[in-house]
């Protein structure tokens, strides 16, 4: 079956570390793939997508993701997480169906920021 | 910067009763959608909508649910009797193309009692 895979429930970093969020998708043809972010009370705010061509693109807030064809992984980087950064952040996949329009969600990941 | 935006932000309601949420999508976009995401679970597709008809729905959205454009700019769901199952996050898409990027709305959190 098609789906998204964050393997990360929780993850805790320092302000002023390294991030990196996982995700995984399975599907025969790579999909269009998304990471959005939730803030407390906000709605889904883009951060990124990857339809083809550079394989590392670049976001908004300093984020930035790498599309790896040989390990179906779509994942979330950021070299200095500020505090504001708290969020949960999801990814998301738009398989390459014939009239298929919905995004499929992994399950999120929970950013916590330690002081 | 435009945005989508929809009411109310939260909804309280009683099981049984209908309840109707309002969207409006980006003004240019032509394709819509609504997603839920129950508490601690993953956001799910509901619908999409285009050029005035469903053009997809998932299991969930069943008989009790129905979307609408009544004018240029809305776009609602209306749960005809809810169930306290319904209780959940909604969320409003919009997009330029189908295969193009969603714009999600903040949101409305419905509890059914």
């Amino acid at each position: 079956a098609q789906s998204v895979t964050q393997p990360d429930i929780h993850i805790t970093v320092s302000e002023g570390a390294s991030l990196e969020l996982r995700c995984n998708y399975s599907y025969g043809a790579t999909p269009y793939l998304f990471w959005y972010v939730q803030s407390p009370g906000q709605g889904l705010q883009l951060l990124l997508k990857y339809f083809s061509g550079d394989t590392l693109v670049q976001g908004i807030k300093g984020f930035e993701a790498e599309f790896k064809r040989s390990q179906s992984s779509f994942n979330l980087r950021k070299p200095s997480v500020h505090w504001s950064d708290a969020a949960e952040y999801f990814c998301a996949a738009l398989p390459l169906g014939r009239s298929n329009y919905q995004l499929i969600w992994g399950a999120g990941t929970k950013l916590i920021i330690k002081p | 910067e435009p945005e989508v935006t929809q009411t109310p932000s939260h909804q309280v309601t009683q099981m049984g009763q209908e309840v109707i949420l309002r969207c409006v999508p980006i003004s240019n976009h032509l394709y819509f959608y609504w997603y839920r995401q129950i508490l601690g679970q993953k956001v799910e597709f509901l619908v999409s909508f285009y050029n005035n008809e469903i053009s997809e729905k998932s299991e969930i959205f069943d008989d009790q649910f129905s979307v609408e454009r009544p004018d240029g700019s809305n776009f609602t769901l209306k749960i005809r009797s809810t169930k306290l199952e319904d209780s959940a996050m909604y969320f409003c898409a919009s997009s330029l193309g189908g295969r193009e990027t969603q714009y999600f709305g903040p949101g409305t959190r419905l509890l059914v009692l």
